[in-house]
């Protein structure tokens, strides 16, 4: 069975800097998806970014970047510039690449950022 | 984009009685539809998945006639919570799955749940 463990249960990061969120799965398989999403006090589940690991590129999205080392199973989350608006739940999550398969979520990591 | 319209977002009810959820999916076609459970400061934890026009599957330790889902058309999907207790008193969120961008998830905005 596929696990993802996020090992940072909370982290604090300066207004402007940078962060990075730590994030490491297990699976038998090889092409999948990773994510990482957010989850503000709303606790809406809001998608940071996606990455499909018969990629080698990282994916991007504006301030958010991840470093995908599909040797080491390794899937951190890089924010850089942050902002008070950053500061939530994050999760990551794995999904087997077949149609429509569940998510599997980590345990999550609460960012604070100090004004 | 994709949205999922999540139904109530907060209700109470009494130990002993049941309480239905409802996800729609406003702008796009469900394939498939996930029930999730999240205690405070935990994760989400996977209840079951449904497919269109067939019987949700529920994953281990989850009591399938207690916390009953329909997924009879392509745009609803509902989470019946029956003879509810304390216990059973958490955030349920659905996520919705769609062909369309290689099946790509949508979250519905949660549901609190207070049996009290």
């Amino acid at each position: 069975a596929q696990t993802v463990t996020q090992s940072q249960p909370e982290m604090s990061v300066q207004e402007a800097e940078t962060v990075t969120l730590s994030c490491t799965y297990d699976t038998s398989e090889s092409d999948y998806y990773l994510f990482w999403y957010k989850q503000p006090p709303s606790r809406q589940m809001i998608l940071v970014i996606r990455q499909e690991a018969y990629k080698q590129q990282n994916a991007t999205e504006n301030r958010f970047s991840v470093n995908f080392q599909k040797a080491a199973k390794s899937f951190s989350l890089k924010i850089s510039d942050s902002q008070l608006g950053d500061a939530a739940m994050y999760f990551c999550a794995y999904q087997k690449k077949s149609s429509g398969d569940k998510l599997t979520f980590g345990t999550g990591t609460r960012l604070a950022v100090r004004p | 984009g994709a949205v999922v319209s999540q139904h109530p977002s907060r209700v109470i009810c009494k130990s002993g009685t049941s309480v239905k959820i409802e996800c729609r999916s406003l702008d796009f076609q469900a394939t498939t539809m996930f029930w999730y459970r999240q205690f405070p400061k935990q994760s989400l934890m996977l209840m079951a998945t449904s497919n269109e026009g067939s019987k949700a599957t529920y994953e281990q330790g989850v009591e399938k006639d207690k916390f009953l889902i329909n997924h009879a058309s392509l745009t609803l999907s509902t989470l019946t919570v029956t003879s509810a207790h304390p216990e059973d008193s958490s955030f349920y969120i659905c996520s919705a799955s769609t062909r369309v961008a290689n099946y790509g998830y949508t979250f519905g905005s949660g549901t609190r749940l207070t049996v009290v």
